[in-house]
């Protein structure tokens, strides 16, 4: 059964810095995976997909990176902004594509 | 629609009655989810479609839980007799296809009582 892990649970950053969200998957067999944004209360907002075929996707200070064979995902935010503060979910599809897998998610605090 | 939406935004109801939440996917999309996300979880799959057709229902939990999208389009989730454990926020997302990127609505927050 495919398990997703987010590490860390929270963070806390001051302003400008850059940081790494990490993601582990057990089930290398996967379609895809997908990086949200969710704010308190909100539905999940997308960020970034990468396909199996993928190595990385970027969208502006955004770099998702994936390393299917050792089973893990990085988020990398650069130049952090007090807007950034939200939880960041991790997702990988299962080998059909039909549904996603979700961690907990990483729950990112950054201060002014 | 711009985005996916989902009505009622938040529902209560008492013990044993029956449900049904709404989704209206982004126009085109052909794929169609549900999922339920308890507080601090992640969204836990619930059931899939390829146009009028649920591909995939292994995630919903028990026969008191059941989806339609009778024209390829807008679905209705469906749950009997709730029960307490029923309460959580239900997700509903669409894509183009089933192996595109996801796009989540807002949610509809069910409590029961």
């Amino acid at each position: 059964k495919q398990e997703v892990t987010q590490i860390p649970a929270a963070l806390s950053v001051p302003e400008g810095e850059n940081l790494v969200l990490n993601c582990s998957f057990t089930d290398s067999a996967i379609y895809n995976l997908q990086w949200f944004r969710q704010d308190p209360g909100k539905g999940l907002t997308s960020l970034l997909l990468i396909q199996s075929s993928q190595r990385e996707q970027t969208s502006g200070r955004l770099n998702a990176s994936l390393d299917k064979s050792s089973g893990r995902s990085t988020l990398y935010i650069a130049a952090s902004q007090p807007g950034d503060s939200a939880t960041y979910l991790c997702a990988v599809s299962n080998q059909a594509g039909t549904a996603l897998i979700f961690g907990k998610g990483t729950t990112l605090s950054v201060s002014s | 629609g711009a985005g996916v939406s989902q009505t009622p935004s938040n529902k209560v109801t008492e013990k044993g009655k029956y449900v049904e939440l709404r989704c209206d996917p982004i126009s085109g999309h052909t794929a169609l989810y549900w999922y339920r996300q308890s507080l601090g979880q992640g969204p836990e799959f619930l059931i899939y479609f390829q146009g009028t057709g649920a591909a995939d229902d292994s995630g919903l939990p028990n026969d008191r839980f059941f989806a339609v999208r009778p024209e390829g389009s807008v679905s209705t989730l469906k749950i009997q007799r709730t029960e307490r454990g029923d309460s959580a926020v239900y997700l509903c997302a669409s894509s183009l296809n089933q192996d595109n990127e996801q796009f989540f609505g807002p949610g509809t927050r069910l409590t029961v009582l």
